[in-house]
Protein backbone atom coordinates (compact mmCIF):
# COMPACT_ATOMS: atom_id res chain seq x y z
CA UNK A 1 0.00 0.00 0.00
CA UNK A 2 1.24 3.75 -0.63
CA UNK A 3 2.77 4.96 2.18
CA UNK A 4 4.00 8.69 2.65
CA UNK A 5 6.67 10.08 5.01
CA UNK A 6 6.92 13.53 6.25
CA UNK A 7 10.31 14.61 7.22
CA UNK A 8 9.73 15.46 10.22
CA UNK A 9 6.85 16.10 13.12
CA UNK A 10 8.12 19.54 14.04
CA UNK A 11 10.03 22.44 12.79
CA UNK A 12 11.11 25.83 13.99
CA UNK A 13 12.31 28.38 12.09
CA UNK A 14 12.76 32.38 11.96
CA UNK A 15 10.68 34.86 10.85
CA UNK A 16 11.22 36.15 7.47
CA UNK A 17 13.12 33.11 6.75
CA UNK A 18 12.05 29.74 4.45
CA UNK A 19 10.33 26.80 5.38
CA UNK A 20 10.97 23.62 3.57
CA UNK A 21 8.97 20.72 4.23
CA UNK A 22 9.98 17.53 2.70
CA UNK A 23 7.09 14.88 1.61
CA UNK A 24 8.20 11.69 0.31
CA UNK A 25 6.23 8.45 -0.92
CA UNK A 26 6.95 4.79 -1.80
CA UNK A 27 5.47 2.89 -4.46
CA UNK A 28 2.78 3.68 -6.84
CA UNK A 29 4.01 7.13 -8.60
CA UNK A 30 0.65 9.66 -7.63
CA UNK A 31 -1.07 11.22 -10.27
CA UNK A 32 -1.54 14.44 -8.14
CA UNK A 33 -0.32 15.37 -4.76
CA UNK A 34 -1.87 18.18 -2.94
CA UNK A 35 -0.78 20.13 -0.58
CA UNK A 36 -3.35 21.23 3.10
CA UNK A 37 -3.14 23.62 5.94
CA UNK A 38 -4.28 22.31 9.26
CA UNK A 39 -5.07 24.34 12.44
CA UNK A 40 -6.07 22.88 15.52
CA UNK A 41 -9.55 22.10 16.41
CA UNK A 42 -9.98 22.79 12.42
CA UNK A 43 -10.50 20.92 9.22
CA UNK A 44 -7.51 20.91 6.84
CA UNK A 45 -7.36 23.75 4.44
CA UNK A 46 -6.60 23.04 0.66
CA UNK A 47 -2.98 25.15 -0.29
CA UNK A 48 -1.89 23.67 -3.76
CA UNK A 49 -2.15 20.90 -6.23
CA UNK A 50 0.76 19.52 -8.57
CA UNK A 51 0.67 17.27 -11.01
CA UNK A 52 2.43 13.82 -11.88
CA UNK A 53 3.93 15.80 -15.15
CA UNK A 54 4.36 19.10 -13.15
CA UNK A 55 8.00 20.17 -11.60
CA UNK A 56 7.16 23.25 -9.64
CA UNK A 57 4.13 25.02 -9.05
CA UNK A 58 3.86 28.21 -7.05
CA UNK A 59 1.24 30.41 -5.58
CA UNK A 60 1.82 33.92 -3.41
CA UNK A 61 4.64 33.09 -0.95
CA UNK A 62 4.29 28.86 -1.78
CA UNK A 63 6.22 26.83 -3.72
CA UNK A 64 5.84 22.86 -4.39
CA UNK A 65 8.03 21.24 -5.89
CA UNK A 66 7.77 17.08 -7.70
CA UNK A 67 10.00 15.05 -8.49
CA UNK A 68 8.87 11.48 -9.31
CA UNK A 69 12.12 9.75 -9.74
CA UNK A 70 13.13 10.65 -6.06
CA UNK A 71 9.42 10.30 -5.45
CA UNK A 72 9.40 13.27 -3.51
CA UNK A 73 7.44 16.93 -3.19
CA UNK A 74 9.00 19.62 -1.22
CA UNK A 75 6.83 22.47 0.02
CA UNK A 76 8.15 25.95 0.71
CA UNK A 77 6.96 29.09 2.45
CA UNK A 78 9.52 32.06 1.96
CA UNK A 79 9.47 35.02 3.77
CA UNK A 80 7.40 32.96 6.71
CA UNK A 81 5.45 35.04 9.37
CA UNK A 82 4.12 33.61 12.65
CA UNK A 83 0.41 33.43 10.93
CA UNK A 84 2.27 30.73 8.65
CA UNK A 85 2.16 28.54 12.59
CA UNK A 86 0.31 25.63 11.85
CA UNK A 87 0.50 21.78 10.54
CA UNK A 88 0.97 20.92 6.69
CA UNK A 89 0.07 18.11 5.62
CA UNK A 90 0.41 16.28 2.11
CA UNK A 91 -1.65 14.17 0.56
CA UNK A 92 -1.41 11.98 -2.67
CA UNK A 93 -4.32 10.21 -5.02
CA UNK A 94 -3.35 7.66 -7.41
CA UNK A 95 -4.58 8.02 -10.77
CA UNK A 96 -8.05 6.22 -11.14
CA UNK A 97 -8.38 5.06 -7.46
CA UNK A 98 -10.98 7.58 -5.70
CA UNK A 99 -8.28 7.58 -2.74
CA UNK A 100 -6.48 10.20 -0.95
CA UNK A 101 -3.62 9.04 1.11
CA UNK A 102 -2.55 11.69 3.78
CA UNK A 103 0.97 12.16 5.67
CA UNK A 104 1.29 12.38 9.42
CA UNK A 105 1.93 16.37 9.02
CA UNK A 106 4.74 18.40 9.96
CA UNK A 107 4.01 21.31 12.37
CA UNK A 108 5.38 24.25 11.44
CA UNK A 109 6.33 27.18 14.33
CA UNK A 110 7.38 30.56 12.80
CA UNK A 111 9.42 32.39 15.90
CA UNK A 112 9.02 36.23 15.77
CA UNK B 1 -15.13 29.32 5.99
CA UNK B 2 -15.27 26.40 3.10
CA UNK B 3 -19.08 26.00 3.67
CA UNK B 4 -18.79 22.24 4.84
CA UNK B 5 -20.90 21.96 7.94
CA UNK B 6 -20.68 18.93 10.31
CA UNK B 7 -22.75 18.13 12.75
CA UNK B 8 -22.52 17.90 15.92
CA UNK B 9 -19.01 19.24 16.87
CA UNK B 10 -18.61 16.88 19.60
CA UNK B 11 -19.88 13.77 20.94
CA UNK B 12 -19.32 10.90 23.47
CA UNK B 13 -20.36 7.28 23.45
CA UNK B 14 -20.04 4.30 25.04
CA UNK B 15 -18.28 1.42 23.39
CA UNK B 16 -20.59 -0.85 21.80
CA UNK B 17 -22.99 1.48 21.30
CA UNK B 18 -23.60 3.16 17.48
CA UNK B 19 -23.26 6.92 15.83
CA UNK B 20 -24.53 8.84 13.30
CA UNK B 21 -22.56 11.60 11.81
CA UNK B 22 -24.29 14.12 9.61
CA UNK B 23 -21.97 16.35 7.00
CA UNK B 24 -23.86 19.33 4.39
CA UNK B 25 -21.49 19.55 1.30
CA UNK B 26 -20.76 22.93 -0.57
CA UNK B 27 -22.94 24.17 -2.75
CA UNK B 28 -22.66 22.02 -6.07
CA UNK B 29 -20.02 19.57 -5.08
CA UNK B 30 -21.20 16.01 -6.05
CA UNK B 31 -18.46 13.96 -3.95
CA UNK B 32 -17.91 13.63 -0.26
CA UNK B 33 -15.32 11.70 1.24
CA UNK B 34 -15.17 10.88 5.54
CA UNK B 35 -11.57 10.74 7.18
CA UNK B 36 -11.14 9.42 10.64
CA UNK B 37 -8.09 11.60 11.97
CA UNK B 38 -6.89 10.00 15.30
CA UNK B 39 -4.75 13.18 17.41
CA UNK B 40 -1.08 13.79 15.98
CA UNK B 41 -1.84 11.34 12.86
CA UNK B 42 -2.82 12.79 9.47
CA UNK B 43 -6.40 12.03 7.85
CA UNK B 44 -6.95 8.53 7.29
CA UNK B 45 -9.70 7.64 4.48
CA UNK B 46 -12.78 6.17 5.26
CA UNK B 47 -14.70 5.83 1.66
CA UNK B 48 -15.81 7.98 -0.37
CA UNK B 49 -19.22 8.73 -2.20
CA UNK B 50 -20.12 10.00 -5.71
CA UNK B 51 -23.87 10.83 -7.02
CA UNK B 52 -25.38 8.57 -3.76
CA UNK B 53 -23.06 5.65 -4.63
CA UNK B 54 -19.86 4.39 -2.48
CA UNK B 55 -16.94 5.20 -4.63
CA UNK B 56 -14.06 3.64 -3.06
CA UNK B 57 -13.12 2.77 0.27
CA UNK B 58 -10.01 2.54 2.70
CA UNK B 59 -8.87 -0.36 5.14
CA UNK B 60 -12.08 0.13 7.45
CA UNK B 61 -14.19 -2.66 8.26
CA UNK B 62 -17.90 -2.90 7.30
CA UNK B 63 -19.21 -1.98 10.67
CA UNK B 64 -18.61 1.97 9.10
CA UNK B 65 -20.82 2.61 6.32
CA UNK B 66 -22.43 5.89 4.73
CA UNK B 67 -25.15 7.06 2.83
CA UNK B 68 -24.92 10.36 0.20
CA UNK B 69 -28.45 12.14 -0.12
CA UNK B 70 -29.95 13.31 -2.87
CA UNK B 71 -29.13 16.68 -2.11
CA UNK B 72 -25.50 15.45 -1.46
CA UNK B 73 -25.49 15.69 1.97
CA UNK B 74 -24.18 12.51 3.79
CA UNK B 75 -24.33 10.63 7.04
CA UNK B 76 -21.07 8.37 8.31
CA UNK B 77 -22.58 5.27 10.73
CA UNK B 78 -20.31 3.49 13.19
CA UNK B 79 -21.91 0.37 14.80
CA UNK B 80 -20.43 -1.56 17.76
CA UNK B 81 -17.78 1.89 18.91
CA UNK B 82 -14.72 0.65 20.03
CA UNK B 83 -12.57 2.46 22.13
CA UNK B 84 -10.31 3.24 19.20
CA UNK B 85 -13.24 4.83 17.05
CA UNK B 86 -12.48 8.18 19.22
CA UNK B 87 -10.98 10.21 16.65
CA UNK B 88 -12.05 13.43 14.76
CA UNK B 89 -13.96 12.58 11.78
CA UNK B 90 -13.93 15.25 8.77
CA UNK B 91 -16.01 15.35 5.85
CA UNK B 92 -14.72 16.68 2.30
CA UNK B 93 -16.51 17.69 -0.40
CA UNK B 94 -15.18 18.31 -4.29
CA UNK B 95 -16.59 17.95 -7.51
CA UNK B 96 -14.79 15.18 -8.46
CA UNK B 97 -11.77 13.64 -6.66
CA UNK B 98 -9.69 11.22 -8.95
CA UNK B 99 -9.32 14.51 -10.88
CA UNK B 100 -7.16 15.99 -8.69
CA UNK B 101 -10.34 18.02 -7.45
CA UNK B 102 -9.81 20.48 -4.53
CA UNK B 103 -11.62 18.80 -1.53
CA UNK B 104 -13.41 21.09 1.50
CA UNK B 105 -13.03 20.26 4.19
CA UNK B 106 -15.70 20.40 7.40
CA UNK B 107 -14.78 21.24 10.74
CA UNK B 108 -14.82 17.42 11.80
CA UNK B 109 -16.94 15.91 14.81
CA UNK B 110 -15.09 14.89 17.61
CA UNK B 111 -16.14 11.37 18.70
CA UNK B 112 -14.75 10.03 22.43
CA UNK B 113 -15.95 5.89 22.98
CA UNK B 114 -15.58 5.83 26.39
Amino acid sequence: SQKIEQNSEALNIQEGKTATLTCNYTNYSPAYLQWYRQDPGRGPVFLLLIRENEKEKRKERLKVTFDTTLKQSLFHITASQPADSATYLCALEIGGYQKVTFGTGTKLQVIP
Amino acid sequence: ETGVTQSPTHLIKTRGQQVTLRCSSQSGHNTVSWYQQALGQGPQFIFQYYREEENGRGNFPPRFSGLQFPNYSSELNVNALELDDSALYLCASSLEVGRGGEQYFGPGTRLTVT
